[in-house]
């Protein structure tokens, strides 16, 4: 069945130093696939996704990620931590097409900045 | 873009009774979601309710417990049956909009956050 794997539950960086956060996807075709980011106490916030075309993407709060079909991957990655990106960060593919397309989420992984 | 309003934002319950929770969008959009999640966790998909057309389950979810209106193609409901504490989660509605070239987009709303006693 197709999946969303997350394999970091929990990772702490120092506030400046540089973040990747990683998904794995289990998908015949070509997914849609985003990433988003949900802060404490506050709802979802897209940051990016990836459709088709090029494969590095860039997203809004200087996050980007790259598509990677040979490892079926799609890792979130950040140059410089700031103190505000402490959340719940959560990869997610479209499963199916058309009306019949469902997004389904990984488990989450959770940043933590220390100062 | 789609902006989603969610009422109530939060409510305590007690076990046994029922919740009804609303979905407005500023644009009609033809999918719209329900998802669940539960304290600590990742979201799980409840329903799928496109208008028009009954509402999808998920395994897991039943239409008796789960009770979902789709009256229009900007409003959307929610019911929460015979409440115990287990269903103590976020309740967020979703819709997803068709973006042309840049492909389909999926927006949440802020979420129900309920707690049944």
């Amino acid at each position: 069945a197709q999946s969303v794997t997350q394999p970091d539950i929990h990772i702490t960086v120092s506030e400046g130093a540089s973040l990747e956060l990683r998904c794995n996807y289990s998908y015949g075709a070509t997914p849609y696939l985003f990433w988003y980011v949900q802060s404490p106490g506050q709802g979802l916030q897209l940051l990016l996704k990836y459709f088709s075309g090029d494969t590095l993407v860039q997203g809004i709060k200087g996050f980007e990620a790259e598509f990677k079909r040979s490892q079926s991957s799609f890792n979130l990655r950040k140059p410089s931590v700031h103190w505000s990106d402490a959340a719940e960060y959560f990869c997610a593919v479209v499963h199916g097409s058309g009306n019949t397309g469902k997004l389904i989420f990984g488990q989450g992984t959770t940043l933590q900045v220390k100062p | 873009s789609a902006v989603i309003s969610q009422k109530p934002s939060r409510d305590i319950c007690q076990r046994g009774t029922s919740l009804t929770i609303q979905c407005q969008v500023d644009s009609q959009v033809t999918m719209m979601f329900w998802y669940r999640q539960q304290p600590g966790q990742s979201l799980t998909l409840i329903a799928t309710a496109n208008q028009g057309s009954e509402a999808t389950y998920e395994s897991g979810f039943v239409i008796d417990k789960f009770p979902i209106s789709r009256p229009n193609l900007t409003f959307s409901t929610l019911t929460v049956s015979n409440m115990s504490p287990e269903d103590s989660s976020i309740y967020l509605c979703s819709v997803r909009t068709s973006g042309g070239y840049t492909g389909e987009t999926q927006y949440f709303g802020p979420g129900t956050r309920l707690l049944v006693l």
